[in-house]
C-alpha cells in the first residue's frame, strides 16, 4: 500500500486565502519533509519537520508523530504559490524516502 | 536556488539510444540519490551512493543503467538503451548522510524518448 497519502489532491484558492494541506503516513517516520515542485519540475525543500510545529515565512507545518500525520499551512496565498506540494518521509532505511502523490495548488488572482 | 546542479535540463533521445545525465551534489554532501518521477507523479528510487560507492539500487538500474559518482567529477546516470517508458523527470538529490537528513534536489533532467 501507499506509504504516504496526501489530501486534498487539488486545491483552488483566491489570492489571499489560506491553504491547509494534509499528509498521512502509514509507518514510523524518522524524518518528514515538505517539498514544493514548480510547474517546471524543480523540487525545493520547504520544511523539514519530523515532529512538532515549525514556521518559515508564510508556512507552518505541524507534525503529530504518534498519529502519523503532518499538515502544511500556507497563509495569505499568492499566485506564485501555485504548484505541487509533496510530503515525503524517511523511515530511517538507507535507500529511499517515500513521497505522497502531492497536492496541486492553484492560486487565482 | 538549488545548489545541486543537474545537466542537461532537457534530453531527447530515440529508442535504443544511450541517454546520459549528470549531477553535481551540494558541496560537502557525500550522499547522492537518483529518483525517477514519471508523468503520474510517482517517484521511483533508482540508486544511491555514499562517496563513490553504490549503497543500493533497484533491479532496473542494475540491468539497464550505468551510474557512477567518481571523486572530483560529476555523478552520472546513463540509460544504456532508452525505451519509451524511460521518459520521465530524473531527479538527483544530495544529503549529508544516508538517512534522517534533509535531501536537496536539483532541477532535474527531463528525458523524452521518442
Amino acid at each position: 500500500g501507499q506509504q504516504v497519502q496526501q489530501s486534498p489532491a487539488s486545491l483552488v484558492l483566491q489570492e489571499g486565502e489560506n491553504a491547509e494541506l494534509q499528509c498521512n503516513f502509514s509507518s514510523t517516520a524518522t524524518q518528514l519533509q515538505w517539498f514544493y515542485q514548480s510547474p517546471g519540475g524543480s523540487l525545493v525543500s520547504l520544511l523539514s519537520n519530523p515532529s512538532g510545529t515549525k514556521h518559515t515565512g508564510r508556512l507552518t507545518s505541524t507534525t503529530v508523530t504518534k498519529e502519523r500525520r503532518s499538515s502544511l499551512h500556507i497563509s495569505s496565498s499568492q499566485t506564485t504559490d501555485s504548484g505541487t506540494y509533496l510530503c515525503a518521509i524517511d523511515r530511517g532505511s538507507n535507500n529511499r524516502i517515500f513521497f505522497g502523490d502531492g497536492t496541486q495548488l492553484v492560486v487565482k488572482p | 536556488n538549488s545548489k545541486v546542479i543537474q545537466t542537461p535540463r532537457y534530453l531527447v533521445k530515440g529508442q535504443g539510444q544511450k541517454a546520459k545525465m549528470r549531477c553535481i551534489p551540494e558541496k560537502g554532501h557525500p550522499v547522492v540519490f537518483w529518483y525517477q518521477q514519471n508523468k503520474n507523479n510517482e517517484f521511483k528510487f533508482l540508486i544511491n551512493f555514499q562517496n563513490q560507492e553504490v549503497l543500493q539500487q533497484i533491479d532496473m538500474t542494475e540491468k539497464r543503467f550505468s551510474a557512477e559518482c567518481p571523486s572530483n567529477s560529476p555523478c552520472s546516470l546513463e540509460i544504456q538503451s532508452s525505451e519509451a517508458g524511460d521518459s520521465a523527470l530524473y531527479l538527483c538529490a544530495s544529503s549529508r548522510q544516508v538517512s534522517n537528513e534533509r535531501l536537496f534536489f536539483g532541477h532535474g533532467t527531463k528525458l523524452s524518448v521518442l
